[in-house]
């Protein structure tokens, strides 16, 4: 199975902060990776999918990139709508899929 | 519009087997070449891959669930459904249903108690 390594756990930022989260994969999954920002008592929502895609709707802000077995978020300048919790998740459609443990992005 | 919605008993005695059902308007299940799948979030923590069912009807399920896990399609009534075996306690969780990783469910509560 692809485990999915997801880097900090816990992140304190400011508004206005350019922001980074990491995901490893254990092997490779080449481009298939998507980005969710969850927000207690809701669904995730995704940000960015085949990694760098960004879904319709999302500001400009976020921003994903790399392939094989890293992968990285950014958010350009944080803002108070993006303190959230973030999943990476592969879907490789010859294996099962996989989440990483998610990142809280928290006020600091 | 594609919208999915999850239903199914909000309790399940340990034991006994969770069914749910998401229903899916404004696309069709069996014409679409897409993935169709759940997840789970226990209270408070993380997301969970269940598994997934090809429109042509293949399928991948977790291998932490797979020998309680039955994923499938019925394309009369355009429905995804999840049977879960022998639950316990720590299938208590929020279960949302998917098209692959862009258009999800609210999700629904689940919780296995007796």
């Amino acid at each position: 199975d692809i485990q999915m390594t997801q880097s900090p756990s816990t992140l304190s930022a400011s508004v206005g902060d350019r922001v980074t989260i990491t995901c490893r994969a254990s092997q490779s999954i080449n481009n298939w990776l998507a980005w969710y920002q969850q927000k207690p008592g809701k669904a995730p929502k995704v940000l960015i999918y085949l990694a760098s895609s960004l879904e319709s709707g999302v500001p400009s802000r976020f921003s994903g990139s790399g392939s094989g077995t890293e992968f990285t978020l950014t958010i350009s300048s944080l803002q108070p709508d993006d303190f959230a919790t973030y999943y990476c998740q592969q879907y490789n459609p010859y294996s099962p899929w996989t989440f990483g443990q998610g990142t809280k992005v928290e006020i600091k | 519009q594609l919208r999915l919605q999850e239903s199914g008993p909000g309790l399940v005695k340990p034991s006994e087997t969770l069914s749910l059902t998401c229903t899916v308007s404004g696309a069709s299940i069996s014409s679409s070449s897409h993935y169709w799948g759940w997840i789970r979030q226990p209270p408070g923590k993380g997301l969970e891959w269940i598994g997934r069912i090809y429109y042509s009807g293949n399928t991948y399920y977790n291998p932490s669930l797979k020998s309680r896990v039955t994923i499938s399609v019925d394309t009369s009534k355009n429905q995804l459904s999840l049977k879960l075996d022998s639950v316990t306690a720590a299938d208590t969780a929020v279960y949302y249903c998917a098209r692959a990783v862009r258009f999800w469910g609210q999700g629904t509560l689940v919780t296995v108690s007796s």
